[in-house]
């Protein structure tokens, strides 16, 4: 079954306003990490938070997670329209030899207007 | 210090040819994972590295498709005998161990 299901899967806002997207998983994890990815482009990593953690923030994101719900959530206040990407959450699944290997949700596609 | 390079970053094929895409790490990673992502798709884990080892290929279609990551030079993903369904954009990521993935800016192969 799919690990880190993000929603909504679209998201459109107006500049300056808050975009709030939510993911959710399905086993246990060490970490889950939220990446950015423009049209066409590579990933950008956003933020990590760990198992251990319930909030964290970098700048106009905040990041929460709720362990004992399975839930992770992406806010991105005072939004830009530079901010118009499809954002991911990936948890990680343990492989051997103690390195992570990172399941991906589908993504929200957010949308800033001008 | 460079970030994960990939190369080519496009790659157009005709059925049956082989493609070749590689990755070079971040200096001082000794891990690499390689991803695919589908149109409109998140992206799904296909193989796991270090250097000489495959550690985990369970995300690895059984047939064409192989990789490797030798003690000198980069990591290379090959398909054999391309068919449409391979189109995609083929990520590389780069990790110390146990750290974060820090990820290429992909290849994006397409099949004609």
């Amino acid at each position: 079954s799919q690990q880190g299901e993000e929603d909504p899967q679209a998201l459109s806002i107006q500049e300056g306003e808050n975009a709030t997207m939510n993911c959710s998983y399905k086993t246990s994890i060490n970490n889950l990490q939220w990446y950015r990815q423009n049209s066409g482009r590579g990933l950008v990593h956003l933020i990590l938070i760990r198992s251990n953690e319930r909030e964290k923030h970098s700048g106009r994101l905040r990041v929460t997670l709720d362990t004992s719900k399975k839930s992770s959530s992406l806010l991105i206040t005072a939004s830009r329209a530079a901010d118009t990407a499809s954002y991911f959450c990936a948890t990680d699944s343990l492989t051997q030899g103690g390195s992570e290997k990172l399941v991906f949700g589908k993504g929200t596609k957010l949308t800033v207007n001008p | 210090n460079a970030g994960v390079m990939q190369n080519p970053r496009h790659l157009v094929r005709r059925r049956g040819q082989e493609a070749r895409l590689r990755c070079s790490p971040m200096k001082g990673h000794s891990h690499v994972y390689w991803y695919r992502q589908l149109p409109e798709e998140g992206l799904k884990f296909m193989v796991y590295l270090q250097k000489e080892n495959i550690i985990d290929e369970s995300g690895m279609p059984k047939e064409r498709f192989s990789a490797e990551f030798p003690k000198e030079g980069p990591s290379i993903l090959r398909i054999q005998q391309v068919v449409r369904g391979d189109s995609a954009a083929y990520f590389c990521a780069s990790s110390a161990l146990g750290n974060e993935q820090f990820f290429g800016p992909g290849t994006r192969l397409t099949v004609l």
